[in-house]
Formats: C-alpha cells, sequence, structure tokens
C-alpha cells in the first residue's frame, strides 16, 4: 500500500539558510499534519491543512510557514535557520472521510542538520 | 503542552517475555493512537482505541484505556528482538485532532 512521501531524507543547512520539506500524502488522504521530532523528544505538532486550507497551528515558529497545493501536497518552508532547528521532520496524512479516517499515518521524516 | 506522559521510561525483557507500558493524559480525548519508532526512524501507527472503548486486540497487542483515570496501557505478548523501538501513546480531542505524544517508552529485547 502506498505511504506518505518525504523530500528530502536528509538536509544539511547552514545558519541563516533556507530549507523547503516537502511531503506527499497517502493517495485521497485529504489532510496533512506537520511534526517536529527534537533528538531525545516526543514529536511536536506544528501545523495542518484540511483541503488546502490551514486547520490548526501548534507551536511553529514565524520564520516557518507551511501550504497544501491541490494535488493535496504540502510543503514546509523555514527561513532563517537556527541551531535549535535540527530535528526530524515529520508529515503524516488522513483521511477523514474514510473509515478509520481518524489514524494519522507517518511518514519516515525529513531529517534536518543546522550547522 | 506535553498531554502525556508514560512509563516505564525504559523497559528491558527477554524475548518471550510480554512487554506492557503505561500512557496518562491530562485532557479529555477522543481517540487514543500508539506508534512504534525504531532509532529514529518514522513513526508506525499500531492501534487507535476511541475513548468509548474499553480494549482493543491486534495480533500480540492489547490496549486497554480507562477514561475515568485519563490512561492507556499497551501490552505486547510473546515479545521479539524485532519489538525492540520506542513506544508513544498519542491523543487527540473533539476540538481538533493534531496528536498529542506521550514521553515514550523505550524497550529493549534481548535475545
Amino acid at each position: 500500500a502506498a505511504g506518505v512521501i518525504q523530500s528530502p531524507r536528509h538536509l544539511i543547512k547552514e545558519k541563516r539558510e533556507t530549507a523547503t520539506l516537502k511531503c506527499y500524502p497517502i493517495p485521497r488522504h485529504d489532510t496533512v499534519y506537520w511534526y517536529q521530532q527534537g533528538p531525545g523528544q516526543d514529536p511536536q505538532f506544528l501545523i495542518s491543512f484540511y483541503e488546502k486550507m490551514q486547520s490548526d497551528k501548534g507551536s511553529i515558529p514565524d520564520r516557518f510557514s507551511a501550504q497544501q497545493f491541490s494535488d493535496y501536497h504540502s510543503e514546509l518552508n523555514m527561513s532563517s535557520l537556527e541551531l535549535g532547528d535540527s530535528a526530524l521532520y515529520f508529515c503524516a496524512s488522513s483521511g477523514r472521510l474514510a473509515p478509520g479516517g481518524e489514524t494519522q499515518y507517518f511518514g519516515p521524516g525529513t531529517r534536518l542538520l543546522v550547522l | 503542552s506535553q498531554q502525556g506522559e508514560e512509563d516505564p521510561q525504559a523497559l528491558s525483557i527477554q524475548e518471550g517475555e510480554n512487554a506492557t507500558m503505561n500512557c496518562s493524559y491530562k485532557t479529555s480525548i477522543n481517540n487514543l493512537q500508539w506508534y512504534r519508532q525504531n532509532s529514529g526512524r518514522g513513526l508506525v501507527h499500531l492501534i487507535l482505541i476511541r475513548s468509548n472503548e474499553r480494549e482493543k486486540h491486534s495480533g500480540r497487542l492489547r490496549v486497554t484505556l480507562d477514561t475515568s483515570k485519563k490512561s492507556s496501557s499497551l501490552l505486547i505478548t510473546a515479545s521479539r528482538a524485532a519489538d525492540t523501538a520506542s513506544y508513544f501513546c498519542a491523543t487527540d480531542t473533539y476540538n481538533t485532532d493534531k496528536l498529542i505524544f506521550g514521553t515514550g517508552t523505550r524497550l529493549q529485547v534481548f535475545p
């Protein structure tokens, strides 16, 4: 079965640079979520989109922005990167109208290292 | 803010033994989900239990939910070395489907 796809899988950036992470949800899933997991931490919710509209917002820095496109893929844009942004970034998707639609399926993550 | 806490933080057992992990949360929930994560990799969904359910099974997994105590437990029976991973509980509410994760339990199963 198709899973959530994230790219790139690994990313190394310098401080103050920008990064763009991409997420392709499971086909026919209409909701995308972004989470950040720091070293040794539990995942923290950043932001979510339902049908291309922002549906919820968590502890996402103002330097970050995200959007969901017409094909339902999503991008997380991170600017003025800081050392503390080094983390594993997960995308998850769900299909609210599907049976068992509450389940969020996670992608493999993008590991971002800021030097 | 952190919704859930899990105990134990770490658990070491021998293959064939059962492993029990507990999760407590603070607010009323809609669903509680359990995920497994292997060493910094992706989160694999294990099981979802709704707030009106008390127990659910999936293969060697058994999950219970006690909403009066705001707690859940995950039991893995007849553990295998391949079960070695971190296990997280995650909750959502009726107002939002964002997941709030617990602190996780690191399970080590020795052959």
